[in-house]
């Protein structure tokens, strides 16, 4: 069973770049033709996609979050990758890793990140 | 971009009652790219309901999903305390990806 484990600076400041990771076990990140998926939920408010990638490469982005988004994969370390650069307090949220194409079936625990100085 | 609206807000119900939750769209929806979650306090979503009416593995059959186009549905049947939880509904489109609703929160009184 694939178990998705996030990780990373729980504390980023203003205008910095937010990286997270986010490790994959119980399969091989290459196979079975899925999305992995970043979502993020602000302390007691919903849900919003940040963005995707497929194994073969290619990604989707929140169009709100397009210009300051990246996510890559590492096949060898079998780890999704987050980078979301010039953050602000409004960024501040639980960040969590997720697989699946149109539906989410796996999620991470998800991790904290705040944004203050 | 689809707007996914979620009502009602809050529910409050009494365990063996039923609970029908509403998600509309603001535009259609194909029904294959309707899903469901639920999410208890300080836990990651998990998903209940995919394709608008498939149940997702482990999920009980007091649990279903329905709704077509603009209009779908959660219904839990006979809730259960376990049940207490907020319930998100989501869309995918191939043009803006995924989007969620603001979600329906159930409280077991």
């Amino acid at each position: 069973q694939v178990q998705l484990q996030e990780s990373g600076p729980g504390l980023v400041k203003p205008s910095e770049t937010l990286s997270l990771t986010c490790a994959v076990s119980g399969g091989s990140i290459s196979s079975g033709g899925y999305y992995w998926s970043w979502i993020r939920q602000p302390a007691g408010k919903g849900l919003e996609w940040i963005g995707r990638m497929y194994t073969s490469g290619s990604t989707n982005y929140n169009a709100s979050l397009k210009s300051r988004v990246t996510i890559s994969i590492d096949t060898s370390k079998n780890m999704v990758s987050l980078k979301l650069s010039s953050v602000t307090a409004a960024d501040t949220a639980v960040y969590y890793c997720t697989r699946g194409v149109a539906s989410l079936s796996v999620w991470g625990k998800g991790t904290t990140v705040t944004v203050s100085s | 971009e689809i707007v996914l609206t979620q009502s009602p807000g809050t529910l409050s119900l009494s365990p063996g009652e039923r609970a029908t939750l509403s998600c509309r769209a603001s535009q259609s929806v194909s029904s294959t790219y309707l899903a469901w979650y639920q999410q208890k306090p300080g836990q990651a979503p998990r998903l209940l309901i995919y394709g608008a009416s498939s149940r997702a593995t482990g999920i009980p059959d007091r649990i279903s999903g329905s709704g077509s186009g603009t209009d779908f549905t959660l219904t839990i049947s006979r809730l259960e305390p376990e049940d207490s939880a907020v319930y998100y509904c989501q869309q995918y489109s191939t043009s803006t990806g995924l989007t969620f609703g603001p979600g329906t929160k159930v409280e077991i009184k």
